[in-house]
């Protein structure tokens, strides 16, 4: 199973760009990278998921380099809203059992 | 939002008493799962099924069993509650999907939460 590694907490100002970035060295082939959102006393909730290059939604980007062992989610022009724990998550789901490992997560505090 | 409900949304309890902690969904997706979260260490899981009758452990499974009589509903039980299990607990659902595509991946549906105090 791939573990993760982000940063612990990030703090940006309200405007800016945000990048979250996530270390999974040990992924496999077919993991996917998916990132979560969560708000205090809320469920997390899904934001994006990428398998390689770049991924773009409503919300955010995801950048994944060619080797995969890194991901970057970019916030754009956050808003004080934003303030939450990101999760980088690593795996491939469902293929006949699952098993997600959620790390610590990062805190993102955004300031007025 | 996915139709997940947790319940109950609070309880408090005593040491050695049992628990029973209820999630049921209206997605009817195949997947469910429960998850234990602590301060300092993210979301852990607990168990998951994969189908009626069908579950299986996961990183932190010792002192809880679970059970899915039906489609809908995922319980998790605390044999006898000890205060190391304080926690909150989420449940969270995901549709089974076709693996012929790489282009998308399953997402993960979580509820509300269930604040469990054990004293």
């Amino acid at each position: 199973l791939a573990k993760t590694t982000q940063p612990i907490s990030m703090d940006s100002y309200e405007g800016q760009e945000v990048n979250i970035t996530c270390s999974h060295n040990n992924i496999a082939t077919n993991d996917y990278i998916t990132w979560y959102q969560q708000f205090p006393s809320q469920g997390p909730r899904f934001i994006i998921q990428g398998y390689k290059t770049k991924v773009t939604n409503e919300v955010a980007s995801l950048f994944i380099p060619a080797d995969r062992k890194s991901s970057t989610l970019s916030l754009p022009r956050v808003s004080l809203s934003d303030t939450a724990v990101y999760y980088c998550l690593v795996g491939d789901l469902p293929a006949g059992g699952f098993k997600t490992i959620f790390g610590a997560g990062t805190r993102l505090f955004v300031k007025a | 939002d996915a139709g997940i409900t947790q319940s109950p949304r609070h309880k408090v309890t005593e040491t050695g008493t049992p628990v029973t902690l209820r999630c049921h969904q209206t997605e009817n997706h195949r997947y469910m799962y429960w998850y234990r979260q602590d301060p300092g260490h993210g979301l852990r899981l607990i168990h998951y099924s994969y189908g009626v009758k069908d579950t299986d452990k996961g990183e932190v499974s010792d002192g809880y069993s679970v059970s899915r009589s039906k489609t809908e509903d995922f319980l998790l039980t605390l044999e006898s509650a000890t205060s190391s299990q304080t926690s909150v607990y989420f449940c969270a659902i995901s549709e089974s999907r076709d693996r012929g595509s790489i282009a998308t991946n399953e997402k993960l549906f979580f509820g509300s939460g269930t604040q469990l105090s054990v004293l």
